[in-house]
């Protein structure tokens, strides 16, 4: 299967600072990206949909202007948590479709935890 | 109508038996069904997915089956080892998105 790889796997940062989250498709070009939040023993939970070239499309509910997503490039999605306070201490996980002539898969990042202090 | 309904929310199974998980969704333009494997703390692994038009999918111990008239689909694991025990995820995709709708997942837990 495809590769996506998410860096730093885990952070930790004060309150009132801010995160950058990197999303790379390593081996497949992705047009979109998405990124999902995930609480202890809880299911996925979208965020937003990153699209090369144009504005992510966020889900209702969340904070555009909190989490600024970037997708510089076809293979690069940038989640930046602003402003980060203990209550955004998360699971945070991204992935990307990988379309075929007759398939269609979507592969998702190890994910990165992030702790506000 | 975005809804897939997973059951049961956990399971615990003995080595070499069979576990089942089972999905139920509302819309019919779901066209897409994937099943996740999930470690603590690791992101979700695509296992298996299927398309409306099969019944039946296999790849080595995983089998999803499909009943499109009774809009639900189900992930069987044979022969279950410790190793398998993770959180699994069912979803589905809307046709014409990428947007995938999650189930709650299910916790499976295989005794040695």
């Amino acid at each position: 299967g495809a590769v996506v790889s998410q860096h730093p796997s885990w952070v930790i940062c004060k309150s009132g600072t801010s995160v950058k989250i990197e999303c790379r498709s390593l081996d497949f070009q992705a047009t979109t990206m998405f990124w999902y939040r995930q609480f202890p023993k809880q299911s996925l939970m979208l965020m937003a949909t990153s699209n090369e070239g144009s504005k992510a499309t966020y889900e209702q509910g969340v904070e555009k202007d909190k989490f600024l997503i970037n997708h510089a490039s076809l293979t690069l999605s940038t989640l930046t948590v602003t402003s980060a306070h203990p209550e955004d201490s998360s699971f945070y996980i991204c992935s990307a479709p990988l379309q075929g002539a007759l398939s269609y898969e979507q592969y998702f990042g190890p994910g990165t935890r992030l702790t506000v202090t | 109508q975005q809804q897939v309904k997973q059951s049961p929310q956990s399971l615990i199974v003995q080595k070499g038996g069979i576990s089942i998980i089972n999905c139920a969704y509302e819309n019919t333009a779901f066209d897409y069904f994937p099943w996740y494997q999930q470690f603590p703390g690791k992101g979700p692994a695509l296992l298996i997915a299927i398309r409306p038009d099969v019944s039946e999918k296999k790849e080595g111990r995983f089998t999803i089956s499909f009943n499109k008239s009774a809009k639900q689909f189900s992930l069987h694991i044979m022969d279950s080892q410790p190793g398998d025990s993770a959180t699994y995820f069912c979803a589905a995709r809307m046709g014409g998105s990428e947007k995938l709708v999650f189930g709650k997942g299910m916790k499976l837990t295989v005794n040695p």
